[in-house]
């Protein structure tokens, strides 16, 4: 098992450009999530879904959208960077809703 | 407003002695926390839990304890090693209405055990 898997793990965008960051496991999770790491701020939920079609928003979904197309996928896409947007993206997966999530490795964005 | 905090950004102790790592919640409808541990450049992996019908979860060398009139968690690591150096984050799942399915953070502990 690869576990949670997540690409790029670094990227530096410009103000306006958007990506899509990539989020795959392949545990047969149901529950998947994003977060984003920033310093003084703990992690802070951006998005979430509980299966395949279905999504909703975290604590700071604001420039941010999801998609849920299959159970493995979960990609976050920014839609026009902001370097507000700055920040470490971490993306999560779980059988169990929640609770004991698996993390991936993350990825560091800088947006100038 | 911080639901979950950690008020203490940064934690040294001595190899072989007890770490405790505290946390504390402002809301009362949370059911059910947990720890996890970050290493640098790694996401972070989950370490213990406990649901707010219990008062203690123990778990090898890791026990963590709830006191709900205090609204206060604390995770003990005994003894501590120095391979126990790391970012621990609390987190409480609420159980109010559209939030059942999310986890709140805390800001992080970081933990240097000194050998």
């Amino acid at each position: 098992n690869a576990g949670v898997t997540q690409t790029p793990k670094f990227q530096v965008l410009k103000t306006g450009q958007s990506m899509t960051l990539q989020c795959a496991q392949d545990m047969n999770h149901e529950y998947m999530s994003w977060y984003r790491q920033d310093p003084g701020m703990g992690l802070r939920l951006i998005h979430y879904s509980v299966g395949a079609g279905i999504t909703d928003q975290g604590e700071v979904p604001n420039g941010y959208n999801v998609s849920r197309s299959t159970t493995e996928d979960f990609p976050l896409r920014l839609l026009s960077a902001a370097p507000s947007q700055t920040s470490v993206y971490f993306c999560a997966s779980s059988d169990r809703g929640p609770y004991e999530q698996y993390f991936g490795p993350g990825t560091r964005l800088t947006v100038t | 407003d911080q639901q979950v905090k950690q008020n203490s950004p940064s934690l040294s102790v001595q190899e072989g002695r007890i770490s405790i790592l505290n946390c504390d919640y402002t809301n009362s409808m949370f059911d059910y926390f947990l720890w996890y541990k970050k290493y640098p450049a790694e996401g972070p992996t989950f370490l213990i839990s406990i649901s707010s019908i219990k008062d203690k979860n123990e778990d090898g060398r890791f026990t963590v304890f709830l006191n709900k009139s205090a609204k206060h968690l604390s995770l003990h690591i005994v003894p501590s090693q120095p391979g126990d150096s790391a970012v621990y984050f609390c987190a409480a799942r609420p159980l109010y209405g559209g939030a059942t399915n999310k986890l709140i953070f805390g800001t992080g502990t970081l933990l240097a055990v000194q050998p």
